[in-house]
């Protein structure tokens, strides 16, 4: 069955970095577009980054354009967010989840990780 | 960018009651884009779950009390027959390749 297990989340200064990952398993990576999505602690869910299957394409929320770098390895069926100079504002739970475009070509999320947790305090 | 508004952003409610909740699109949406939206539940503690995509379209293995529609700006999430599981917050998500990934604020379900 499909899963997506992330990891790397943990407490983290201002202005500091932290690399989160997302594997994943039970379906071809590689041809989905695959996504992180936050939820700050109590709030709704905010789209952070996508990225198109074999790294077609990148887009960024303008919040953290500049700052979150979204990549992935196929090889390594793996997601990955690299996140530097982070701030308060950027502590959430995060998600990853796979983007199925196969129904109609929209953007709908139908697999998600549990999410992992980032807090940037100091 | 689109914002989408939902509304109520809470609602009390009882089992068996049939609740409605509405996502506006800040703007105008192209004919050929005005399809392209889902909507989640999120039940506390748990990622969220695709219920509808296509504005209509019910997600595998969800129960036929959930339905969506749309009409110009506005997209509605029914859900009949309220059932004790259902309490959660719902979110619409705009899905189209402009405004792909936006997101809602949510509307909450709760036990009256």
């Amino acid at each position: 069955q499909v899963q997506l297990v992330e990891s790397g989340g943990g407490v983290v200064k201002p202005g500091g970095s932290l690399r989160l990952s997302c594997e994943v398993s039970g379906f071809t990576f590689r041809d989905y577009y695959m996504t992180w999505i936050r939820q700050a602690p109590g709030k709704g869910l905010e789209w952070v980054a996508y990225i198109g299957s074999r790294s077609s394409f990148l887009k960024y929320a303008d919040s953290v354009k500049g700052r979150l770098t979204i990549s992935r390895d196929d090889a390594k069926q793996s997601l990955y967010l690299q996140m530097n100079s982070l701030r308060a504002e950027d502590t959430a739970l995060y998600y990853c989840g796979r983007i199925d475009r196969d129904r109609d070509s929209g953007y709908y999320v139908d697999y998600w990780g549990q999410g992992i947790l980032v807090t940037v305090s100091s | 960018d689109i914002q989408m508004t939902q509304f109520p952003s809470s609602v009390s409610a009882s089992v068996g009651d049939r609740v409605t909740i509405t996502c506006r699109a800040s703007q105008g949406i192209s004919q050929g884009l005005s399809d392209w939206l889902a909507w989640y539940q999120q039940r506390p503690g748990k990622a969220p779950k695709l219920l509808i995509y296509g504005a209509s379209s019910l997600e595998s293995g969800v129960p036929s009390r959930f339905s969506g529609s749309a009409s110009g700006t506005d997209f509605t999430l029914t859900i009949n027959s309220l059932q004790p599981e259902d309490f959660a917050t719902y979110y619409c998500q705009l899905a189209n390749s402009f405004f792909p990934l936006t997101f809602g604020g949510g509307t909450k379900v709760e036990l009256k």
